[in-house]
């Protein structure tokens, strides 16, 4: 019963760091999504994939690339890491992007970029 | 997506019935009403979903009013573990609508 698991749980980078961030979901869901959760705010998209080998860009997708090489997994990475990229990151997946499909969350990755 | 109104806070009495209302009054006829929440360092949490009929499952009840500009989330025995931050979302019912917009969402305290 695992649905989105996202690792790792927290990450300390200095700045010009690069890493990645790891979601995979077991629900055969072909649509997946990274958002980042900054201090007090709503959600933003970054980028999302509607299956695999197929991305597209969400609302504030620079600094960052992701990659869907299997129906799974949707890595999320940073290049160059700066202070503005200090945040939660939540990834999710839903079975379609139509109205009644709802998205599911993982537990996010707290990012801090020092 | 049609913008959703929430009361900042509200109390409820442990084992109560937890009554959250959410006003979406320009909501347009193929938007579905969602209801998600997010426990303090947790991801965000799928609830429940509707369209125009009443919705109930294992968590809580939905409640559409009949011209769907309003809805009341209710948790019908409330626990401490219910103690989180309430969001109301509308989404359309096509293809395009990936991102989910969260709103500034109803901060539920479950009094012991």
């Amino acid at each position: 019963n695992a649905g989105v698991t996202q690792t790792p749980k927290f990450r300390i980078l200095k700045i010009g760091q690069s890493m990645t961030l790891q979601c995979a979901q077991d629900m055969n869901h072909n649509y997946m999504y990274w958002y980042r959760q900054d201090p007090g705010m709503g959600l933003k998209l970054i980028y999302y994939s509607v299956g695999a080998g197929i991305t597209d860009k969400g609302e504030v997708p620079n600094g960052y690339n992701v990659s869907r090489s299997t129906t799974e997994d949707f890595p999320l990475r940073l290049e160059l890491a700066a202070p503005s990229q200090t945040s939660v990151y939540f990834c999710a997946s839903s079975r379609g992007a139509e109205g009644n499909q709802p998205q599911h969350f993982g537990d996010g990755t707290r990012l801090s970029i020092l | 997506d049609a913008k959703t109104t929430q009361p900042p806070s509200m109390d409820c009495a442990e084992g109560r019935a937890a009554n959250l209302p959410c006003n979406h009054s320009t909501i347009s006829g193929n938007e579905y009403v969602y209801w998600y929440r997010q426990i303090h360092s947790q991801g965000p949490q799928y609830i429940i979903h509707g369209l125009k009929n009443n919705e109930t499952n294992e968590m809580a009840s939905l409640i559409i009013t009949e011209d769907r500009k309003s809805s009341t989330l209710i948790l019908p025995h409330a626990t401490l573990r219910d103690t989180a931050v309430y969001y109301c979302i509308v989404r359309v019912g096509s293809f395009g609508n990936e991102k989910l917009t969260f709103g500034t969402g109803t901060r539920l305290t479950i009094i012991p």
